[in-house]
């Protein structure tokens, strides 16, 4: 089956550090840029980070330039997303999602990160 | 606030039309980049509705159609059904950063 799944998400005080990982199955990991996108509770869709096929181009949103890092291991198909002085406002839903010519093809089912303390 | 801008809400019958508006500016839209539109029903993740300005993805009905000018584009839904109560986000690119509109809620009365 075609799927992201992520993991890594949960409770964390404010200046915390949490890592939230996304598995790919089903597709060839390797051939394609991905995305990471939040959701706060009740709130639109925010685009945080991207990561080319390669790791050959990063970019970040200004909200997480700096505390956030992403990466990937194509040899595992697994993408990962370091975050650190995490802040009330990081609270929300995080989702991988799949890219092909800008477009968003491919999302997992998110994993929920709440910072408070 | 979004870079993309969208009504908060709209609202139709079972067998109605409705339409989306998605509003950007010449740096994402008008630049050229394409809009593409996604479905979030209550409770789970985001799905891609419409990509390209208009095409769909297998699965999608051809109820749902996008079109693109200037720098708006729209998502109409013909034919509405109980099913499409959903958030619906557009989505294009600009300089670097991929942006969302903020998000319509359809209400099917």
């Amino acid at each position: 089956e075609v799927q992201l799944v992520e993991s890594g998400g949960g409770l964390v005080q404010p200046g915390g550090s949490l890592r939230l990982s996304c598995a790919a199955s089903g597709f060839t990991f390797s051939s394609y840029s991905i995305n990471w996108v939040r959701q706060a509770p009740g709130k639109g869709l925010e685009w945080i980070s991207h990561i080319t096929s390669h790791s050959d181009t990063i970019y970040y949103a200004d909200s997480v330039k700096g505390r956030f890092t992403i990466s990937r291991d194509n040899a595992k198909s697994s993408l990962s997303l370091q975050m650190h002085s995490l802040r009330d406002e990081d609270t929300a839903v995080y989702y991988c999602a799949r890219e092909y010519y800008t477009r968003m093809d491919l999302w997992g089912q998110g994993t929920t990160v709440t910072v408070s303390s | 606030q979004s870079v993309l801008t969208q009504p908060p809400s709209v609202s139709g019958a079972p067998g109605q039309r409705v339409t989306i508006s998605c509003t950007g500016s010449s740096s994402n839209i008008g630049a050229g980049y394409d809009v593409h539109w996604y479905q979030q029903l209550p409770g789970t993740a985001p799905k891609l509705l419409i990509y390209g300005n208009n095409n769909r993805p297998s699965g999608v009905p051809d109820r749902f159609s996008g079109s693109k000018s200037g720098t708006s584009a729209s998502l109409a839904i013909t034919g509405l059904q109980v099913e499409d109560e959903a958030d619906y986000f557009c989505q294009s690119f600009d300089s670097r950063v991929w942006v969302f509109g903020g998000g319509t809620k359809l209400t099917v009365l």
